[in-house]
C-alpha cells in the first residue's frame, strides 16, 4: 500500500541551526501539507502546497519556515534558525485532491532542539 | 473560539465493548468535512473515517461508525467490539469549507482511549 515517508524519524539539533525535514508523498497525490504536534498537544496546521506554491499557511509558519518541492518526489520543510519551542513532531501529509478526501500522514519526524 | 472540541481527555473501555468518543464542532459554513484519525503510541496518524456535511447517511468503516448530528454540530466516533489494539489517541478534525483553498485540517485536542482486557 502506498504511504507517505518521512526522514529522519528523529533529529536533534542545536538552537540556531538550520534543519531540513524530508518527505516523500504518495506518488499520484497533488496536495501536500506540513503539520506539527508539540508533545501532548493537538496537531496544528503549518502549510499546504499545491501546484508548486503555497496554498495556505498558518500564523505559526513565519519567515523562519520554508517549503520546497525540489524534484518530482520530495517535499521538504526547512527551519532556518531553530528555537527551543520548535521542538515537536512534524508530520507531512498528502492527498490526491482537496475536498472530501482524507490526507495520508507520514510517520512523523521528532525534532528536538537543545 | 475552538473549532473542534473533544471534551474527553481520556476514556476507558472494556475489551469487546463499544465506546463513543465525543466531538463537537463550530462552523457557519454549510459545506464541511469531518475526519477521525487514530494515533497509536508509535506516533503515526491513521485515517479512520470521513463524514461530509451533505451526506445523508452516517459513515461506517468496519468497526468504526460516525454518529453525525448536524443540528447539534456533533460527530461522535463509535468503536464497536473494542480490541486491545484500539488503545491510542483519537483526533477529530474538520475541513471547512470542504473545498477550501488549501485543504487544511483543523484538529481537536484528542481523546486517549485505553482498552482494558
Amino acid at each position: 500500500e502506498p504511504e507517505v515517508t518521512q526522514t529522519p524519524s528523529h533529529q536533534v539539533t542545536q538552537m540556531g541551526q538550520e534543519v531540513i525535514l524530508r518527505c516523500v508523498p504518495i506518488s499520484n497525490h497533488l496536495y501536500f501539507y506540513w503539520y506539527r504536534q508539540i508533545l501532548g498537544q493537538k496537531v496544528e496546521f503549518l502549510v499546504s502546497f499545491y501546484n508548486n506554491e503555497i496554498s495556505e499557511k498558518s500564523e505559526i509558519f513565519d519567515d523562519q519556515f520554508s517549503v520546497e518541492r525540489p524534484d518530482g518526489s520530495n517535499f521538504t520543510l526547512k527551519i532556518r534558525s531553530t528555537k527551543l519551542e520548535d521542538s515537536a513532531m512534524y508530520f507531512c501529509a498528502s492527498s490526491v485532491r482537496e475536498g472530501n478526501t482524507e490526507a495520508f500522514f507520514g510517520q512523523g519526524t521528532r525534532l528536538t532542539v537543545v | 473560539a475552538q473549532k473542534i472540541t473533544q471534551t474527553q481527555p481520556g476514556m476507558f473501555v472494556q475489551e469487546k465493548e463499544a465506546v463513543t468518543l465525543d466531538c463537537t464542532y463550530d462552523t457557519s459554513d454549510p459545506s464541511y468535512g469531518l475526519f477521525w484519525y487514530k494515533q497509536p503510541s508509535s506516533g503515526e496518524m491513521i485515517f479512520l473515517i470521513y463524514q461530509g456535511s451533505y451526506d445523508q447517511q452516517n459513515a461506517t468503516e468496519g468497526r468504526y461508525s460516525l454518529n453525525f448530528q448536524k443540528a447539534r454540530k456533533s460527530a461522535n466516533l463509535v468503536i464497536s467490539a473494542s480490541q486491545l489494539g484500539d488503545s491510542a489517541m483519537y483526533f477529530c478534525a474538520m475541513r471547512e469549507p470542504i473545498y477550501n483553498q488549501g485543504g487544511k485540517l483543523i484538529f481537536g485536542q484528542g481523546t486517549e482511549l485505553s482498552v482494558k482486557p
